[in-house]
């Protein structure tokens, strides 16, 4: 069983699109991080939230912390064949951190 | 920086054989992480080691899994005998924190026939 959920588990969109991912506990997190992992790689940091309500923004990705710290969003506004990847959601507690399946995205040109 | 190092980045061994995976965390992280990635079960914690010592090794999936950390630039992880179901992408990740961002080697790739 996944501490963390993530939806959709796979999306494949057109170059220009938007769209969002989601990722989902029914633990409280004390902070909660983003990662994108390209094939053939490990996965590399994006952003990390800590506070409830939290957004942020990084160029064309806007990643928001859930007021109850229990979840949270990535959107992808115009999506580019470069965003294509694996997008791990991975929550904060005290003494650990545990990750979520992913959602895999591939955008066609 | 170099980044966490790990070797080898593609292993194919043949039922029962030992394989023993390799990782440099970077300098100065007291964090160690070993993970393995399928894409039937996502990316599972197998253990992870602060200064050196093993802290949560629950996820250890049997005892032909097993991991050691010598000292702070160096750990293996050991898989005796090896079997198919263990095929899959073996990462090591290293951190300032338990909690903090976690910084992955590039992964090896097993494959056990």
């Amino acid at each position: 069983t996944q501490l963390l959920e993530q939806s959709p588990q796979f999306l494949s969109i057109q170059e220009g699109e938007n769209l969002t991912v989601y990722c989902n506990s029914s633990s409280v997190f004390s902070s909660l991080q983003w990662y994108r992992q390209e094939p053939g790689e490990g996965p590399v940091l994006l952003v990390t939230v800590v506070t409830g309500g939290e957004v942020k923004k990084l160029k064309r990705l806007t990643f928001q912390f859930g007021d109850a710290r229990k979840d949270s969003s990535l959107h992808i506004t115009a999506a580019q064949p470069g965003d294509t990847g694996l997008y791990l959601c991975a929550g904060a507690g005290n003494n650990d951190m545990r990750f979520g399946a992913g959602t895999r995205l591939t955008v066609k040109p | 920086d170099a980044g966490v190092i790990q070797s080898p980045r593609h292993e194919v061994t043949e039922m029962g054989q030992e394989v023993t995976l390799r990782c440099k965390p970077i300098s100065g992280h007291d964090y160690l992480f070993w993970y393995r990635q399928t894409m039937m079960r996502g990316l599972e914690l197998l253990i992870y080691f602060n200064n050196n010592v093993p802290i949560d090794d629950s996820g250890m999936p049997e005892d032909r899994f097993s991991a050691k950390m010598p000292n702070a630039s160096f750990s293996t992880l050991k898989i005796q005998p090896s079997e198919p179901r263990d095929s899959a992408v073996y990462f090591c990740a290293s951190s300032p924190s338990a909690n903090n961002e976690q910084f992955f080697g590039p992964g090896t790739r097993l494959t056990v026939l």
